[in-house]
């Protein structure tokens, strides 16, 4: 258990409407991450953060924004939802390990855009 | 654009047979890679890591790698149901901090 926390693990908004995504960790990691999951693309990397205020894009940022005021606490944002972003959203963190950084995924939230 | 390619699926095998997953990525900088098992509606995993080139053992599975072909595979021996799930591979870049995934193999344990 990496104490990751997602908030809210199923959300319906309508089109246009922003949302913000919550991602809180119990254990000072560093490194937190953004992830979508979708049906024949995987997971893919929306945004990350290495610190506080320290954040970079990943290689789906369009339409998303993230802030990071905290270290406990990542904030994904969709400043007006689009349909195109019904997804799965999962927050990850990164560790020390034997093999270097490992990431380990909160539960998810399932967010559909109507 | 780093790529992460796995075989397609969905993998079928039979109760107590060897599942074989297979993984290339076209990283040359990636030093470490990761085996995810992602069971339907829930998050991924961590099942193994590998670093070296060879194999590595963990129980039922067992991880190899070849750098030099930019390949990484997953065994699973004596298959159990429970094993169903879908695997994903994720190399970690050559920034350290930056993981890469594949799309994900289905395998389905036949009883």
């Amino acid at each position: 258990d990496a104490g990751i926390t997602q908030s809210p693990r199923h959300k319906v908004t309508e089109t246009g409407t922003p949302v913000t995504l919550r991602c809180h960790q119990t254990e000072n990691h560093r490194y937190m991450y953004w992830y979508r999951q979708d049906p024949g693309h995987g997971l893919r990397l929306i945004h990350y953060s290495y610190g506080v205020k320290d954040t970079d894009k990943g290689e789906v940022s369009d339409g998303y924004s993230v802030s990071r005021s905290k270290t406990e606490d990542f904030l994904l944002t969709l400043e007006s939802a689009t349909s195109s972003q019904t997804s799965v959203y999962f927050c990850a963190i990164s560790e020390p390990t034997g093999a270097g950084n490992t990431i380990y995924f909160g539960e998810g939230s399932w967010l559909t855009v109507v | 654009q780093k790529e992460v390619e796995q075989n397609s699926g969905p993998l079928s095998v039979p109760e107590g047979a060897i599942a074989s997953l297979n993984c290339t990525y076209s990283d040359r900088g990636s030093q470490s890679f990761f085996w995810y098992r992602q069971y339907s509606g829930k998050s991924p995993e961590l099942i193994m890591s590998i670093y070296s080139n060879g194999d590595k053992e963990d129980g039922r599975f067992t991880a190899q790698l070849n750098k030099a072909s930019q390949y990484v595979s997953l065994l699973i021996r004596d298959s159990q149901p429970s094993d169903s799930a879908t695997y994903l591979c994720a190399p970690r870049g050559g920034t350290g901090n930056q993981f890469y995934f594949g799309t994900g193999t289905s395998l389905t344990v036949i009883p």
